[in-house]
């Protein structure tokens, strides 16, 4: 079965970077994912498509302070100079045969 | 630019009906598949239903199978979601988002600002 794990929370100073941890299940670690990010009280945001190998392409107007980046069944989002503007959810999303599954998304603190 | 405009969400009834619906704009709305994505209160993100972009092929998720139909008019720009026999937990904001490609792939790249639908006697 096709599950994407994410930690439920993470924390990070203003300023200072977060690596978020997106676990693919067993046998689906050849799987890309894309990563969104929710605002409080806004709707997704598309970030990223992070292949297996690393390879990401980035939507439009995302800086470049975010970055991914893939190791076996791991994707990561990265996020560099932290601003105010990251405290959002983070949610990691992969697709199959006719099927779609999200993460249950990180909410990240900056303190 | 992309932008998707939902609407059409309100409150209804258990077992009752709903049409959504999403005006896109900013590209060649024929050109790509489009899904519909919910999110409960206070949940996570979950696909709904999918379309690709001649709207020939059609998916949904099991939660909605046989109750809910996804259809587009490309001569419009628009995307609809038909409910029926709605349930307390279809209770979600619904978001219209957009693949970057026209077959259905179920990968996003784009998001509206979504509707809240209720369902709730």
């Amino acid at each position: 079965q096709l599950v994407l794990t994410q930690s439920p929370s993470a924390s990070a100073s203003l300023g200072a970077s977060v690596k978020l941890t997106c676990t693919l299940s067993s046998g689906h670690s050849s799987y890309a994912v894309a990563w969104h990010q929710q605002q409080p009280e806004k709707g997704p945001r598309y970030l990223m498509k992070l292949n297996s190998d690393g390879r990401h392409s980035k939507g439009d107007g995302i800086p470049d302070r975010f970055s991914g980046s893939s190791s076996g069944a791991e994707r990561y989002l990265t996020i560099s100079s932290l601003q105010s503007e990251d405290e959002a959810d983070y949610f990691c999303q992969t697709w199959g045969t006719d099927i779609v599954v999200f993460g249950g998304g990180t909410k990240l603190t900056v303190l | 630019e992309v932008q998707l405009l939902e609407s059409g969400g309100g409150l209804v009834q258990p077992g009752g009906s709903l049409r959504l619906s999403c005006a896109a704009s900013g590209f060649t709305f024929s050109s790509y598949a489009m899904s519909w994505v919910r999110q409960a209160p206070g949940k996570g993100l979950e696909w709904v239903s999918g379309i690709s972009g001649s709207g020939d092929s059609t998916y949904d998720a099991d939660s909605v199978r046989g109750r809910f139909t996804i259809s587009r008019d490309n001569s419009k720009n628009t995307l609809s979601l038909q409910m029926n026999s709605l349930r307390a937990e279809d209770t979600a904001v619904y978001y219209c988002a957009k693949d970057p490609v026209e077959q259905w792939r179920g990968y996003f790249d784009s998001w509206g600002q979504g509707t809240l639908v209720t369902v709730s006697s």
